[in-house]
């Protein structure tokens, strides 16, 4: 059984920039695993901000962006806000039937 | 606009069974897969199942196969999932999400329907 790891917890100052990562036990993570990151924030549902490693819905804000960096997936924001501070997860696909999400990352925005 | 709405959460007891519906609208409900994440209380999120969009293919997570089910009903644009053998470890919030395989968008989720299961 494939495990995902992320960092607990990292913290950013306002308008800084973070990268959060994704990594997995089975080795590098690559395009095929197709990585999701979402946002959650306290008694609300998760919502999806990428899919396919690198690819925004349309609510969005181009202020994060994902990619796959040194083996991990990535999941970057530039210009951090107030309220970005969050629960994020990945999430990765393992031959598209099998998936598998992370343990979280806890950012703080301080 | 895209809505999914989860129902049948309840308090059940260790062994027991239930239903959990997920009715969609707002999109074509057969073009699309459909996922079951849950969120067991204060933790992080898992995969439960997929189903792909004509009901052909079904996938479980390791946790739950042989005990749980999955199906959808395109002529309603519902999703279910038939829960049996229920463990306290099955207490959770249980997401409906669109879309949730492979490339896919997983673009939108429900608000969750809480099971507890519990003596």
């Amino acid at each position: 059984q494939a495990v995902v790891t992320q960092e607990p917890s990292l913290t950013v100052s306002p308008g800084g920039t973070v990268t959060l990562t994704c990594g997995a036990s089975t080795g590098a993570v690559t395009s095929g695993h197709h990585t999701y990151w979402f946002q959650q924030k306290p008694g609300q549902a998760p919502r999806t901000l990428i899919y396919d490693t690198s690819n925004k819905n349309y609510w969005t804000p181009a202020r994060f962006s994902g990619s796959l960096l040194g083996g991990k997936a990535a999941l970057t924001l530039s210009g951090a806000q107030p309220e970005d501070e969050a629960e994020y997860y990945c999430l990765l696909s393992y031959n598209g039937v099998r998936l598998v999400f992370g343990g979280g990352t806890k950012l703080t925005v301080l | 606009e895209v809505q999914l709405v989860e129902s049948g959460g309840d308090l059940v007891q260790p062994g027991g069974s239930l239903r959990l519906s997920c009715a969609a609208s707002g999109f074509s409900f057969s073009t699309y897969a459909m996922s079951w994440v849950r969120q067991a209380p204060g933790k992080g999120l898992e995969w439960v199942s997929a189903i792909t969009g004509s009901g052909g293919s079904i996938y479980y997570a390791d946790s739950v196969k042989g005990r749980f089910t999955i199906s959808r009903d395109n002529s309603k644009n519902t999703l279910y999932l038939e829960m049996s053998s229920l463990r306290v470890e099955d207490t959770a919030i249980y997401y409906c999400v669109k879309d949730l395989a492979g490339a896919g968008a997983g673009d939108y989720w429900g608000q969750g329907t809480l099971v507890t299961v519990s003596s």
